[in-house]
């Protein structure tokens, strides 16, 4: 099992470029998760699935979408980068049946700037 | 609002002991999970606590106190490699996670 991987692992853009960044799971989870981490702030989500075919928008959705259109894979889009996206992203997966108590599983995370 | 506090770096030797306190305001509570993440890392799961109390897990303990709205996470024997930041986070009354910032713990020789 590869767990969770997500690509790519490093990125540079310019501002208003666009880009996808890509998080597979092998595990058969339902959920999954995008997060970006950025200094001295907590994860802040930016996403999430509950299942293949569904999104919904979580702290700070705006400027990103998102699909799931296979139950493993989980795509974060962006659109127009800006500056302010300049972040390191991690996706996570839950197990299935530990939806409100279980660990998440992160991938190793991507490191984007855009200049 | 919904908030997490602890504190931003902490520093001890190897083979002491250290406390790393976490506090939490949250609408709702069903639950407070710390994470390890060594640096260019992904987090990994170390504890879950949903009742008051210790849970004690080799070197790592976890302790909490719904009343008060404050966990800690106890790291015993340190050795080199716990050098990491160490999140909180709480799990509100819609089961979303709220993310402390995370303690830089440094460990000294």
């Amino acid at each position: 099992n590869a767990g969770v991987t997500q690509t790519p692992k490093f990125r540079v853009l310019k501002t208003g470029q666009s880009m996808t960044l890509l998080c597979a799971q092998d595990m058969n989870h339902e959920y999954m998760y995008w997060y970006r981490q950025d200094p001295g702030m907590g994860l802040r989500l930016i996403h999430y699935s509950v299942g293949e075919g569904t999104t919904a928008k979580g702290e700070v959705p705006d400027g990103y979408n998102v699909s799931r259109l296979k139950k493993q894979n989980f795509l974060l889009g962006l659109e127009s980068a800006a500056p302010s996206q300049t972040s390191v992203y991690f996706c996570a997966s839950l197990p299935p049946g530990q939806e409100n108590t279980g660990e998440l599983f992160f991938g190793e995370g991507s490191r984007l700037t855009v200049l | 609002g919904q908030n997490i506090d602890q504190p931003t770096e902490m520093t001890a030797t190897e083979g002491a002991i250290v406390q790393i306190n976490c506090t939490y305001q949250t609408s709702g509570f069903n639950g407070l999970f710390w994470y390890q993440q060594h640096a260019g890392e992904a987090p990994t799961f170390l504890s879950y606590n949903v009742l008051d109390g210790l849970e004690e897990k080799g070197r790592f303990s976890s302790f909490l106190s719904r009343s008060k709205g404050y966990s800690y996470l106890l790291l015993k024997e340190l050795q080199m490699k716990d050098s990491a930041s160490y999140l909180c986070a709480a799990t509100d009354s819609n089961y979303q996670l709220i993310w402390g910032a995370g303690t830089k713990l440094i460990i000294k020789p």
